[in-house]
């Protein structure tokens, strides 16, 4: 099965602060992408990419940065972190727009 | 407003039983659905897909389609304890926005023994 690897799995930061989350896809996939999944409001499609480079604005991108560095690196920056940021994130890979997304485990932020 | 409605929220069913689910666009550029199930505390993983006006079967599980209402809905017969889970419908098309699939909130679904 596509493996999609997150790091880390759990972060607690304080407001204001800088958060790096990362994700590694070693499937060869063309697309990844960037979710927050909160009670109420389900999965929420943040940023995705669909190569190296290359960079897409999803639904809810304010307070967000991406970066895809290679086509397997994938990474969330949060450069002032705030309270309404805590939420579990996931990161995603597809081989194209319309094929299976294969999910990572998930990272557990915690902003205080 | 959510693009992706799905219903009901939450459902109860006995082990053995028929579980319905719906889910319905509001965005006339959906091109395709898919069906995800994510165990509690586990990560999402793809159920089904179906492109197509009609019907999709695969075990127990049958999808059905209507591209003129936008609407789709999964079925489960013979539900099983391990059916238990959260349901995800997500929608995409093929337009410049480059196939991004938008989540419903999902349907929360409990097979009691």
């Amino acid at each position: 099965e596509a493996a999609v690897t997150q790091s880390p799995r759990n972060k607690v930061t304080v407001t204001g602060g800088n958060v790096t989350l990362s994700c590694r896809q070693t499937n060869s996939h063309n697309y990844m992408y960037w979710y927050r999944q909160d009670t109420g409001h389900g999965l929420r499609l943040i940023h995705y990419s669909y190569g190296a480079g290359n960079l897409q604005i999803g639904d809810v991108p304010d307070g967000y940065k991406a970066t895809r560095t290679t086509q397997e690196d994938f990474f969330l920056l949060l450069e002032l972190a705030s309270p309404s940021q805590t939420s579990l994130y996931f990161c995603a890979s597809s081989r194209q727009g319309d094929t299976e997304v294969f999910f990572g485990k998930g990272t557990r932020l915690t902003v205080v | 407003q959510q693009k992706v409605q799905q219903s009901p929220e939450s459902l109860i069913v006995p082990e053995g039983g028929m579980a319905s689910l719906n889910c319905t666009s509001s965005d006339r550029n959906v091109d395709y659905f898919w069906w995800y199930r994510q165990h509690s505390g586990k990560s999402p993983k793809m159920l089904m897909s179906i492109f197509s006006n009609g019907e999709k079967e695969e075990g127990r599980f049958t999808v059905h389609l209507n591209k003129a209402s936008l609407h789709t809905s999964l079925h489960i017969r013979d539900s099983q304890p391990s059916d238990s889970a959260l349901y995800l419908c997500a929608a995409a098309g093929y337009g410049s926005s480059g196939n991004k699939l938008i989540f419903g909130i999902g349907t929360l679904l409990s097979v009691k023994p």
